[in-house]
């Protein structure tokens, strides 16, 4: 399993673009990256995978340059209800034997 | 809602009591996953069954640990002889064979142990 670094927290303003930002230099030729979002006292919530370039869903974007040693999950114009920790995860999503390993992700705090 | 339900949402109990969580999934998903997970960290994986077959459990399941998932339908997670060490969180997620990457959770049952 590759292993990921990403900041422990980060503080934005409502209405602001977020860019969260994650290494993951060890990145295998069939792994792929895959965010979760948790609110606190849940589960985490699945927000988003790609493999390369550029992914885009009603939730956010993912941005993975050609050498894909990095990626940078983006959340378009927070809210206060964007507070949450963001887990970014690398894996072979199609090997039947992984499992995901989480960090401790970051906590993302969204101020008025 | 996922569409993945625990029960009980909370429980409190006294050192050395037995407890029993229920997780039941998705319908058409085939693995299901237990987490545990304490203010602070990530989920750590504690096991996971594809169908009725438990394929994986991490060191961390002492032996008072065991969990079931009877049909491959629900699953339960017992813990025996609860210590104070044993407060936290406990997650249930499913997926399908082969997205195993994208789970889907429960809201968890938060364990005291008094």
């Amino acid at each position: 399993l590759a292993k990921t670094t990403q900041p422990i927290s980060m503080d934005s303003y409502e209405g602001q673009e977020v860019n969260i930002t994650c290494s993951h230099n060890n990145i295998a030729t069939n792994d792929y990256i895959t965010w979760y979002q948790q609110f606190p006292s849940q589960g985490p919530r699945f927000i988003i995978q790609g493999y390369k370039t550029k992914v885009t869903n009603e939730v956010a974007s993912l941005f993975i340059p050609a050498d894909r040693k990095s990626s940078t999950l983006s959340l378009p114009r927070v809210s206060l209800s964007d507070t949450a920790v963001y887990y970014c995860l690398v894996g072979d999503t199609m090997n039947r034997d992984d499992k995901i390993i989480f960090g401790k992700g970051t906590r993302l705090h969204i101020l008025p | 809602d996922t569409g993945v339900s625990q029960d009980p949402r909370h429980k409190i109990t006294k050192r050395g009591q037995n407890v029993t969580f229920r997780c039941d999934p998705i319908s058409e998903h085939n693995r299901l996953y237990w987490y545990r997970q304490t203010l602070g960290q990530g989920p750590e994986f504690l096991t996971y069954f594809q169908n009725e077959a438990q394929l994986e459990k991490s060191r961390l399941l002492s032996d008072r640990f065991s969990a079931e998932r009877p049909k491959g339908s629900f699953s339960t997670l017992e813990i025996q002889r609860t210590e104070q060490g044993d407060s936290a969180m406990y997650l249930c997620a499913s997926s399908l064979v082969p997205l195993a990457y994208e789970q889907y959770f429960g809201p968890g049952t938060r364990l005291t142990v008094t």
